[in-house]
Parts: C-alpha cells; structure tokens; sequence
C-alpha cells in the first residue's frame, strides 16, 4: 500500500506571496492532520480535516487555511508569506479522526520544505 | 491541557548496545495513547509503537518496547541492539481519546540520538 504522498517537496518562496501545499492520504484513511515544523517552536498541529470538514484547528493565524477534497486528498494554503513560516511542513492520515478509537495511528508523509526570502 | 516532555535533548549510544530514551507526559484524560516516531535526517517522521493508556501490557515492535509507567506518567522508549541506522530524532507524542469530539496529536521537543561504531 502507498505511503503518504506530498508534494511539492521543496518550494522556495518570497515574503507576500501565497503557496498551496498537497497531501494525499494512504488508500482508505480519510482523516488528514497538517502540522509545522521549525527548529524553534518544532512540531506544531495545524489542523485536521475528516470527510471534508475541518474536525480540529491548531492556534495559527488566518493566513494559513486547508480545505480536504472528496477523495480525501488535502491541500493547505498559506497567504501573504512571512519569513517565520520557513518550515517542513508534514501531513499526516489515519484511517478515522479518534472520538474514541485508540489505534489512530497517523502515518507521516515526507514533507514539503517551505522557504521563505 | 497536554504535553509532553522529552528531558534528552540528544544521546549517544554504541552500536549493539540498548538505550533508553525518556518521555514524561501531562494529562487529565484517563484515555490517550502515546506514539513514538523517528525522524531521520530526511525529514519523513516514521510510526515507531503506540502504547494505549488501558493497555495492560507494554507495547513492543521489534527492537522497539515501550516502558509505560502510568502512575509515574511515563513512557520511555527502549531501542534494543542499536544499529547506525538507528541514528535520527526520536518524537514522543500524545492524544487524548474523548469519547466526543478529537484532539490532536502533541509532540514533544524530541531526542536526537547518535549511535556510534
């Protein structure tokens, strides 16, 4: 079975502008978490996406926003980039999003290396 | 709220030897599960073992076991026979386990662990 797939890998960008990240989840999980991760404040929960509705959100300014398709892939976008968000930022599915089910698991993609000039 | 504590910011170990890599955590849930992930230099975090609270027994995979000390709120990492690919940044983590709603997942700060030849 496939692995968790993002893309791109490594994306270099100047201040002001916007990026759209992709995940694809493993075939069947249709819970997609995104987190940011920096040498500084290291790995911090974005948020979580099930069924296409946003399930769980991390304490990040509006810039950052995502959206989850119906095939379960999901992309986060980042608007009016600042230096700070140089980051891996990592997604990672599980086959539900919890409510009581204690095996979910969240498999990690590679990451996509966001920096920002 | 949740967190989690990893006291070793980084670690040596000979190679074929065991170590042992701590991780204390906070909670006020009496249901969660604690994952461990090894994150090599290539960024990928990579599922280790998942220890849930009612379990009884402390979870193993392989070379990995988890020591869960739930009075003590620990749950420390035990590599067996260390090898050179061992070498990477060890995550502890947590999520509460409501029985409504879900949380995300909390990291802690990680352990980077160096085996020597």
């Amino acid at each position: 079975k496939a692995g968790v797939t993002q893309t791109p890998r490594y994306l270099i960008k100047t201040r002001g502008q916007q990026v759209t990240l992709s995940c694809s989840p493993i075939s069947g999980h249709r819970s997609v978490s995104w987190y940011q991760q920096t040498p500084g404040q290291g790995l911090q929960f974005l948020f979580e996406y099930f069924s296409e509705t946003q399930r769980n959100k991390g304490n990040f300014p509006g810039r950052f926003s995502g959206r989850q398709f119906s095939n379960s892939r999901s992309e986060m976008n980042v608007s009016t980039l600042e230096l700070g968000d140089s980051a891996l930022y990592l997604c990672a599915s599980s086959l539900t999003a919890s409510g009581g089910m204690s095996t979910d698991t969240q498999y990690f993609g590679p990451g996509t290396r966001l920096t920002v000039l | 709220a949740q967190k989690i504590t990893q006291t070793q910011p980084g670690m040596f170990v000979q190679e074929k030897e065991a170590v042992t890599l701590d991780c204390t955590y906070d909670t006020s849930d009496p249901s969660y599960g604690l994952f461990w992930y090894k994150q090599p230099s290539s960024g990928e975090m990579i599922f280790l073992i998942y220890q849930g609270s009612y379990d009884q027994q402390n979870a193993t995979e392989g070379r990995y076991s988890l020591n869960f000390q739930k009075a003590r709120k620990s749950a420390n990492l035990v590599i067996s026979a260390s090898q050179l690919g061992d070498s990477a940044m060890y995550f502890c983590a947590m999520r509460e386990l409501p029985f409504s709603g879900n949380t995300p997942l909390v990291f802690g700060k990680g352990t980077r662990l160096s085996v020597i030849a």
